[in-house]
């Protein structure tokens, strides 16, 4: 069965360094996104993408997060420079656009610990 | 702006047993489509159960049944014949529309002990 795929699963940075994230959406899920999940919260979007263009990136604090999907396959969330609170689960999810779907399926995502 | 709210931050049954998780929402939307996923320790989230608003009849999926009161804005999760692997935080979800992003409840840390 596809699956979402995330990378790296784990990792750890210090404060004001640059960290990236990589996501490969199941094959011909046009829509993907970007959630971050603070330890016991629900996950919250901060950005999404229909192919290689941006549809809400409303909630990304773009002074020191980006995010892109330059071919409309896989993307990459970079925070630059990280701060302390960004410490939290970066979660990849998409969906298929070519059926009246509902359904986002998640990748294992990416814990961040900045120290 | 949308908001999905889950009151138990916490809960246990026994295995075999019934449990019922709670989950309310806010929207002035009409349409609108409502989720539970299931996201076990350390695995992925995965959709458990989804409800259309526009449909009456309250979705099932074997063990797992919802409590979909439209007027009163609540969307609860039966859970039938516990198991141990039902272990999980259980978060309600919400969208208006295919391709929207979901907003989420802040989660239910379910436990079944055996």
């Amino acid at each position: 069965e596809a699956e979402v795929a995330q990378s790296p699963r784990y990792k750890i940075t210090e404060k004001s360094q640059a960290v990236a994230f990589w996501c490969d959406p199941i094959s011909g899920h046009a829509t993907l996104y970007w959630y971050r999940q603070i330890l016991g919260q629900g996950p919250e979007l901060l950005v999404q993408f229909q192919d290689e263009s941006v549809v809400d990136d409303s909630q990304l604090p773009k002074d020191r997060f980006s995010a892109e999907r330059l071919k409309g396959v896989d993307s990459t969330l970079k925070i630059q420079p990280a701060e302390l609170g960004d410490s939290a689960m970066y979660l990849c999810a998409s969906s298929s656009n070519r059926v009246a779907s509902y359904e986002q399926y998640f990748g294992p995502g990416t814990r961040l610990t900045v120290t | 702006a949308q908001t999905v709210t889950q009151s138990q931050p916490e809960m246990s049954v026994q295995e075999a047993e019934t449990v019922t998780l709670s989950c309310t929402y806010d929207t002035s939307e009409n349409n609108y489509y409502l989720f539970w996923y299931k996201q076990p320790p350390s695995r992925q989230m995965i959709l458990v159960i989804r409800q259309e608003a526009y449909k009456q009849q309250n979705a099932t999926e074997n063990r797992f049944s919802v409590n979909f009161q439209k007027a009163a804005k609540s969307f609860s999760l039966k859970i039938s014949d516990s198991q141990l692997g039902d272990t999980a935080m259980y978060f309600c979800a919400f969208t208006t529309d295919a391709g929207n992003m979901l907003t989420f409840g802040g989660g239910t840390r379910l436990m079944v002990k055996p």
